[in-house]
């Protein structure tokens, strides 16, 4: 089925580990972003992109890094896990933003002890 | 920073009933989209309205926008069990690029 997919779905790390939360998309959008989501909280947005080579900072960046070497992939890496990191991460990408809504991946449960 | 705020922050009626949340925000917008979240799930596009509409319907959805009090409304007819969920709004006044979430109003149908 055409989508997003996230892996992994859940995910326990120790403080100062790192890791990557892989993201891929088979619906040729060029825009991609990475959202966290906090208890009680909507979504805030760490980084986006708006196309293969093209990535820029939302609302909460630090700690995070992204690249975009193809179309369809947009992993996060989380550089040095803390324990502030603990949320689930949402990956998300749209064919125009602005023209239409974005399609959503199922989420990684992150827990940083 | 949270661009749009939810009202109420969770709703509870019966079966058959309708719904109705309301989404603020602060500054201008181009367009502003409702998402629904089920428990533990992704979040799922319902509706896009942009600024130069002021109503719109998909199924028992019904969306509005008010630009000049910055609300929107999502009024959900007939309600049913599974329209159970978390409902968040969303504008694009950080640029069309740069979703900004509110908080969510979570809605429970009762049998």
């Amino acid at each position: 089925n055409a989508g997003v997919t996230q892996t992994p779905k859940f995910q326990v790390l120790k403080t100062g580990q790192s890791m990557t939360l892989q993201c891929a998309q088979d619906m040729n959008h060029e825009y991609m972003s990475w959202y966290r989501q906090d208890p009680g909280m909507g979504l805030r947005l760490i980084h986006y992109s708006v196309g293969a080579g093209i990535t820029d900072q939302g609302e909460v960046p630090n700690g995070y890094n992204v690249s975009r070497s193809t179309t369809e992939d947009f992993p996060l890496r989380l550089l040095s896990a803390a324990p502030s990191q603990t949320s689930v991460y949402f990956c998300a990408s749209t064919r125009t933003p602005g023209s239409y809504g974005y399609t959503f991946g199922s989420g990684t449960r992150l827990t940083v002890v | 920073s949270q661009q749009g705020e939810e009202d109420p922050q969770a709703l509870s009626i019966q079966e058959g009933e309708n719904a109705t949340m309301n989404c603020s925000y602060k500054t201008s917008i181009n367009n502003l989209q409702w998402y629904r979240q089920n428990s533990g799930r992704g979040l799922v596009h319902l509706i896009l309205i942009r600024s130069n509409e002021r109503e719109k319907h998909s199924g028992r959805l019904r969306v509005t926008l008010d630009t000049s009090k910055k609300s929107s409304s999502l009024l959900i007819t007939a309600s049913r069990a599974a329209d159970t969920a978390s409902y968040f709004c969303a504008t694009d006044a950080g640029g069309a690029q740069k979703l900004v979430f509110g908080q969510g109003t979570r809605l429970t149908i009762n049998p």
